[in-house]
């Protein structure tokens, strides 16, 4: 099945700064790309996604970058702020009739430093 | 506009015990997923539902967990018995079907689980 995984596991940066966070996936047959943000004792709340049939998303300080060819996916994070203090989910699906589960990563923490 | 509801919030029991966690999905949302977290483990998908019908309970860990889908706005998680290992926080999620096309998946508040 398919495996996700994501790089770094923790990361810090100052607020202000730029956050990038990416993940692989194995099933070049994967052609949904979502991002979940969870905040501690919160549920995962989806903040972006992207389909195989672009290669770049934004949405204000967010922006999802997908590589189908070396099959990695990123989250990029501008002008940080404390609020944007969370783990970070990434997941991939191939799709089809009757299948709609994801294959998520570990998460990635990301603390911003004030 | 309710979103996924899962009761309840917190339970706490010993071991041995029955626990039956519920989830209402979003209205009109043909698929339903069941997740456990544990910082061990990350998120991990147990089983998943569309129309209704359980498509894939791969990920359910032993026989001591079952899952129901009696109709499009109720489902159930039972563990029976209940064992410390099982601590952990249960989501539900819901999403659209829409034929081959993935939909964003919209998770409940969770259900943070302790077997003493």
């Amino acid at each position: 099945g398919e495996n996700v995984e994501q790089h770094p596991s923790t990361l810090s940066v100052q607020e202000g700064d730029s956050a990038v966070i990416k993940c692989t996936y194995s099933d070049s047959a994967s052609n949904y790309f979502p991002w979940y943000k969870q905040e501690l004792g919160k549920r995962p709340q989806l903040i972006i996604d992207i389909r195989s049939n672009v290669g770049e998303k934004k949405d204000q300080r967010i922006a999802v970058t997908l590589n189908k060819t070396a099959k990695h996916f990123s989250l990029h994070i501008t002008e940080t702020q404390p609020e944007d203090s969370a783990v970070y989910f990434c997941a991939a699906s191939t799709g089809g009739y009757g299948n709609n589960r994801l294959a998520f990563g570990k998460g990635n923490q990301v603390v911003v430093i004030p | 506009d309710a979103g996924v509801i899962q009761s309840p919030r917190h339970e706490v029991t010993e071991m041995g015990q029955e626990v039956t966690l519920r989830c209402k999905p979003i209205s009109g949302h043909d698929y339903l997923f069941w997740y456990r977290q544990t910082m061990m483990r990350g998120l991990e998908l147990l089983i998943y539902f569309n129309n209704n019908v359980p498509i894939d309970d791969s990920g359910m860990p032993e026989d001591r967990f079952s899952a129901k889908m009696p109709n499009a706005s109720f489902s159930t998680l039972k563990i029976q018995p209940s064992e410390p290992r099982d601590s952990a926080v249960y989501f539900c999620a819901s999403s659209l079907g829409q034929g081959g096309s993935n939909q964003p998946q919209h998770f409940g508040d969770g259900t943070r689980l302790s077997i003493l």
